[in-house]
């Protein structure tokens, strides 16, 4: 699986827009981008995932560059539950048994 | 989306004890099942892949002998901790592939504390 690198963390004031950056400069053409959030003693929660156009679903909305080098997680009016670690995961997903690696992934804090 | 249950959600036992956690799927059949270990302020760290009626899968210096991993069914995975330990202290959190959503869920995780 291709590596991501995130920042370790962001501030986001509530009410705005948060931009989530991950470069994944060696991403393949087969493997998707995920993206999973998990706060503070949950289980990790699925947010949205992408190959190469743009997605939009309830939660966020997930911007692919066109050479699929880095991605944007936009949550555009974040709340303070919105407060997390935000996952970056570039993956194969075409096998039921491929599996989820974790790095360390951004701490977004959104403040009053 | 897909939901994934554990049971317990805590649980504290004194060292040398044994813990069985589980992991159900509630409205879906998985053949693959994940087990996770988090450490405080670390990341998740993948432990083993569980699958339905064959052995498990350890990632490289999980020892198979203390996590007993056993998935009997499509929508159920154990995870026993043997002989438990203070170290062994965590939170487990297990996940399961809900092949038709393309998405990997995650169940709430339990927190293990051992005295």
């Amino acid at each position: 699986d291709a590596k991501t690198t995130q920042p370790p963390s962001m501030d986001c004031a509530e009410g705005r827009a948060a931009n989530l950056p991950c470069n994944h400069s060696t991403i393949s053409g087969n493997e998707y981008v995920y993206w999973y959030r998990q706060i503070h003693s949950q289980g990790p929660q699925y947010i949205i995932h992408g190959l190469k156009n743009n997605e939009t679903n309830e939660m966020a909305s997930l911007i692919i560059t066109e050479d699929r080098k880095s991605s944007t997680l936009i949550l555009p009016h974040a709340t303070l539950r919105d407060t997390a670690v935000y996952y970056c995961i570039a993956l194969n997903s075409g096998g039921s048994n491929y599996k989820l690696t974790f790095g360390k992934g951004t701490l977004l804090t959104v403040n009053p | 989306g897909a939901v994934v249950s554990q049971h317990p959600s805590w649980v504290i036992c004194k060292s040398g004890t044994s813990v069985k956690i589980e992991c159900r799927s509630l409205d879906f059949q998985a053949t693959t099942m994940f087990w996770y270990r988090q450490f405080p302020k670390q990341s998740l760290m993948l432990m083993a892949t569980s699958n339905e009626g064959s052995k498990a899968t350890y990632e490289q210096g999980v020892e198979k002998d203390k996590f007993l991993i056993n998935h009997a069914s499509l929508t159920l995975s154990t995870l026993t901790v043997t002989s438990a330990h203070p170290e062994d202290s965590s939170f487990y959190i297990c996940s399961a592939r809900d092949q038709g959503a393309f998405a990997w869920y995650f169940g709430p995780g339990t927190r293990l504390t051992v005295l």
